[in-house]
């Protein structure tokens, strides 16, 4: 596709439970991001991917939160042991090499019961 | 520590009123400001980049200002299909590529 993809659209889960969220990036794009965006709340940076390497991680929340993107293309997202606190939306975005602008997929939504 | 802070956080106007949002920051050293559109259940859509105090980028209604402390989004002769959040958003000198943080949005609503 043209744009960046995230799977699932909607998941719901229990607390607990351990969740992956998928991101298939624009072709070509070496960065990628990962956010988090609460109800009523901006966008909050996770995780920056160059390439196959965590650039900066600095905004994952604790160690329950592991990102990975082997190949250098697409992205996982897995959270472990869910918390009803990390119900939100999590945004994907992937940028082209010099350039500035983040092209955003439509985000995932969890909701943990 | 860095912020930026958006107002109003809603606005309502009538098509065709012109107005003003406004996105304050206060950072530890500016390398871009930028502005994006959000329409609910999507995911943010690149506006505008902005690098130094004075510059200012059009896209066809809206236009960008930049100062040292804030920036504006202008809108003029709005239309219903205008509205969406307006998020904006700052790199920090030093930070990592492209790491951006957003403020909490201003939610436009233009009534035909």
């Amino acid at each position: 596709g043209a744009g960046v993809s995230q799977t699932p659209s909607n998941k719901v889960t229990e607390k607990g439970k351990y969740v992956e969220l998928r991101c298939d990036p624009i072709s070509g794009h070496t960065a990628l991001y990962w956010y988090r965006q609460s109800l009523g709340q901006g966008p909050e940076f996770l995780i920056y991917f160059q390439g196959t390497g965590a650039a900066d991680d600095s905004g994952l929340p604790n160690d329950r939160f592991f990102a990975v993107r082997p190949e250098g293309s697409v992205s996982t997202l897995k959270i472990q042991r869910t918390e009803r606190g990390d119900s939100a939306v999590y945004l994907c975005a992937s940028r082209a090499q010099n350039t500035g602008e983040l092209f955003f997929g439509e985000g995932s939504r969890l909701t943990v019961l | 520590e860095d912020q930026v802070t958006q107002s109003p956080e809603a606005l309502r106007l009538q098509e065709g009123e012109s107005s003003s949002l406004n996105c304050s920051y206060t950072v530890s050293g500016l390398r871009g400001l930028f502005w994006y559109r959000q329409d609910p259940g999507k995911g943010p859509e690149f506006l505008f980049t902005l690098y130094s105090a004075g510059e200012e980028k059009e896209k066809e209604r809206l236009k960008a200002t930049l100062t040292k402390k804030e920036s504006f989004l202008h809108i003029t002769a709005p239309k219903p299909e205008d509205s969406a959040t307006y998020l904006c958003a700052v790199q920090i000198l030093g930070g990592s590529n492209y790491k951006l943080t957003f403020g909490k949005g201003t939610l436009l609503t233009v009534n035909p």
